[in-house]
C-alpha cells in the first residue's frame, strides 16, 4: 500500500463548477500537508498549506485536513480554465519545511471554457 | 528575485552513461532537495542537503550521488544510466529554519531537467 494515494483522474469540469480533489494516506507521523499546482513542463506550484487538523482558505481555494480519518482536500471555487493543471497531494512529518515530502501521484485537472 | 534554476533544461543519454544535474537554490534558500518524477507520477525523494552534507535519503541506489556548494547551490550525479532512470528531475530549495509564512515555509521547486535515457 503507497503510503499516500490520490485518484489520478483525468477530471473534467466545465467553467464556473467547484472542484473537490482528494488524497489519503496511512502514516501517522504526518504532520503537513500541502497541495501543488503543476503546469505542463513546470515544476510544482504550491498553493495550500496545512499544519495538523483543520481548513484552511485562500481566495478561491479552501484546504481541509481530517486526520482522524487520514483525509485531505482541496477545493477549488468558481473554476477557471487557468486553473487546468495537475494537482498534487504532498505530506511530511516532523521537521516541516527541512522534511521529505511524500506525494501523491498528482489529479490531472482539466477546466473547459 | 530568481526562483531555483536548474540546468539542462533537457538531456539525452545512452544507457551505461553518467550524467551531471545541476541547481542553484532560491536567493535566500541554504537546503537542496532532489525529486525524480516519472511519467504521470508524483515526484519521489531522491535526497537533500544542507551544510553541504547528506541529511536525508530516499530509496535510491548508491549510483544517485549528490554535492552541495558553499553557496549551496548543488549536482546530482547519476552513474551506469538506466532505461528506468528517464524522468524529470526537480530540484527543490528551502529554509532549515525560518519563520513559518507561506513564503518561507516548504519548498520552491525548480522547472527541472527531463533526463531521456536511450
Amino acid at each position: 500500500q503507497k503510503e499516500v494515494e490520490q485518484d489520478p483522474g483525468p477530471l473534467s469540469v466545465p467553467e464556473g463548477a467547484i472542484v473537490s480533489l482528494n488524497c489519503t494516506y496511512s502514516n501517522s507521523a504526518f504532520q503537513y500537508f500541502m497541495w501543488y499546482r503543476q503546469y505542463s513542463r513546470k515544476g510544482p506550484e504550491l498553493l495550500m498549506y496545512t499544519y495538523s487538523s483543520g481548513n484552511k482558505e485562500d481566495g478561491r481555494f479552501t484546504a481541509q485536513v481530517d486526520k482522524s480519518s487520514k483525509y485531505i482536500s482541496l477545493f477549488i471555487r468558481d473554476s477557471q480554465p487557468s486553473d487546468s493543471a495537475t494537482y498534487l497531494c504532498a505530506m511530511s512529518g516532523y521537521g516541516g519545511a527541512t522534511n521529505k515530502l511524500i506525494f501523491g501521484t498528482g489529479t490531472l485537472l482539466a477546466v473547459q471554457p | 528575485d530568481a526562483g531555483v534554476t536548474q540546468s539542462p533544461t533537457h538531456l539525452i543519454k545512452t544507457r551505461g552513461q553518467q550524467v551531471t544535474l545541476r541547481c542553484s537554490p532560491k536567493s535566500g534558500h541554504d537546503t537542496v532537495s532532489w525529486y525524480q518524477q516519472a511519467l504521470g507520477q508524483g515526484p519521489q525523494f531522491i535526497f537533500q542537503y544542507y551544510e553541504e552534507e547528506e541529511r536525508q535519503r530516499g530509496n535510491f541506489p548508491d549510483r544517485f550521488s549528490g554535492h552541495q556548494f558553499p553557496n549551496y547551490s548543488s549536482e546530482l550525479n547519476v552513474n551506469a544510466l538506466l532505461l528506468g532512470d528517464s524522468a524529470l528531475y526537480l530540484c527543490a530549495s528551502s529554509l532549515a529554519q525560518g519563520a513559518r509564512s507561506r513564503e518561507s515555509y516548504g519548498y520552491t521547486f525548480g522547472s527541472g531537467t527531463r533526463l531521456t535515457v536511450v
